[in-house]
């Protein structure tokens, strides 16, 4: 199976902060690399997918950048809706696994 | 609008079944391959098993293998997840996930049910 590694696991950050969070592959997943928010009590929510690829709602304040194995997410401007978890998920092969989640909070 | 609601968990003893069901509606259920995802609360996720949008061909992760089985009913836009033996560490929330495709071939789960929860104790 395929191992996601994402970090940090949590930070904290300030609104209008850029965030940025990491996933590494265990393996060469080129670019089927897709990331999800996540707020509490609820389900996950799709972000970005093929690596950079904005999901239609999104804000643009969302990237993502990376291929193979190193993967990145970035927020520009950290908003007040955007505190929630973050988990990256790699779609190349069955099993699709995830990351373990960026939790990031309020500093 | 796309609506997943899923419906069946609830408290069961080791080694007891379940059946979860998922009901679509908003969309052309029979196009799509459609998912089951498992989070323990305030876990992460686990993706569980997926089945074709026609139903002949069913995938599981090895934790599920041989005692969980995907199935769907396009006529009746319903998924099921038949869960036997289950185990305490099957307790979490299972959540009925639509996987799309874009630019031919990168997928992701782009719509998620509320989630049923699961709980597996003696």
């Amino acid at each position: 199976d395929i191992q996601m590694a994402q970090s940090p696991s949590s930070l904290s950050a300030s609104v209008g902060d850029r965030v940025t969070i990491t996933c590494r592959a265990s393996q060469n997943i080129g670019r089927y690399l897709n990331w999800y928010q996540q707020k509490p009590g609820k389900a996950p929510n799709p972000l970005i997918f093929a690596a950079s690829s904005l999901q239609n709602a999104d804000p643009s304040r969302f990237s993502g950048s990376g291929s193979g194995t190193d993967f990145t997410l970035t927020i520009s401007s950290l908003q007040p809706e955007d505190f929630a978890t973050y988990f990256c998920q790699q779609s190349y092969i069955t099993p699709y696994t995830f990351g373990q989640g960026t939790k990031v909070e309020i500093k | 609008e796309v609506q997943l609601v899923e419906s069946g968990g609830g408290p069961v003893k080791p080694g007891g079944s379940l059946r979860l069901s998922c009901a679509a509606s908003g969309f052309t259920f029979r196009s799509y391959i459609m998912n089951w995802v498992r989070q323990v609360p305030g876990m992460g996720l686990e993706w569980v098993s997926s089945i074709s949008s026609g139903g002949d061909s069913m995938k599981y992760a090895d934790s599920t293998k041989g005692r969980f089985t995907i199935s769907r009913d396009n006529t009746k836009n319903s998924l099921y997840l038949q869960m036997n033996s289950l185990r305490a560490e099957d307790t979490a929330i299972y959540y009925c996930v639509r996987l799309i495709s874009e630019y031919g071939n990168y997928s992701y789960f782009d719509q998620w049910g509320q989630g049923t929860l699961v709980t597996v104790s003696s």
